[in-house]
């Protein structure tokens, strides 16, 4: 099945600085790569999402790309704020009969004031 | 999102004891999904039904049960079988397997007395 690694597990940036968070995954045949944030003790949240067909996509502070050859797709948050704080979930749908979703394990995100 | 419905937010199991979780959902979703969250982890699919009736098994299945008898609602029931069951669960629904935009409940957070 499809195994998703994220990287880093936490990641403290100054306001007004950027954010980069990286994931592979393993099954080339995986066509859907969505990102979650999840404030504390609340839902995942839906942020932002790519297919395959597409190398990047912005949503005016949050840009995904994605490398299909390398099997990578990174998430980057330009001018962040105190309230960005919260993890951040990277995910791959696989090529499976039921084409499931599968999680990273999640970055934690600070932003200094 | 307003439209999926978990409860109880808090729940104590006792030793040897069942207990249910409830999902409800008005989206009009055809998939829905459990999965459960421990900290420093990501999230890890527990069971996920395609369609009325119909329900499969996740990466970790063992100890829970489910039932799928309307559209709108999905129980996960964690029986005593399962060991180690202290985590937030996590309810979602989507349009349908292998369709984009899972929605998540707000959790449920089990904790053994």
């Amino acid at each position: 099945g499809e195994n998703v690694e994220q990287h880093p597990s936490t990641l403290s940036v100054q306001e007004g600085d950027s954010a980069v968070i990286k994931c592979t995954y393993s099954d080339s045949a995986s066509n859907y790569f969505p990102w979650y944030k999840q404030e504390l003790g609340k839902r995942p949240q839906l942020i932002i999402d790519i297919r395959s067909n597409v190398g990047e996509k912005k949503d005016q502070r949050i840009a995904v790309t994605l490398n299909k050859t390398a099997k990578h797709f990174s998430l980057h948050i330009t001018e962040t704020q105190p309230e960005d704080s919260a993890v951040y979930f990277c995910a791959a749908m696989g090529s499976g009969s039921a084409r499931q979703l599968t999680f990273g394990s999640g970055t934690q995100l600070t932003v200094l004031p | 999102d307003g439209g999926i419905t978990q409860s109880p937010k808090y729940l104590f199991r006792k030793e040897g004891q069942n207990v249910t979780l409830s999902c409800e959902q008005n989206l009009n979703h055809d998939a829905m999904y459990w999965y459960r969250q421990d900290p420093g982890q990501g999230l890890r699919l527990i069971y996920y039904s395609q369609i009325v009736n119909d329900f499969q098994k996740g990466d970790i299945a063992e100890g829970y049960s489910v039932s799928r008898e309307k559209k709108e609602s999905f129980p996960l029931t964690v029986t005593s079988a399962q060991k180690n069951p202290t985590a937030f669960y996590l309810c979602a629904s989507s349009l349908g397997t292998g369709k984009e935009g899972q929605h998540f409940g707000d959790g449920t957070r089990l904790s053994i007395l």
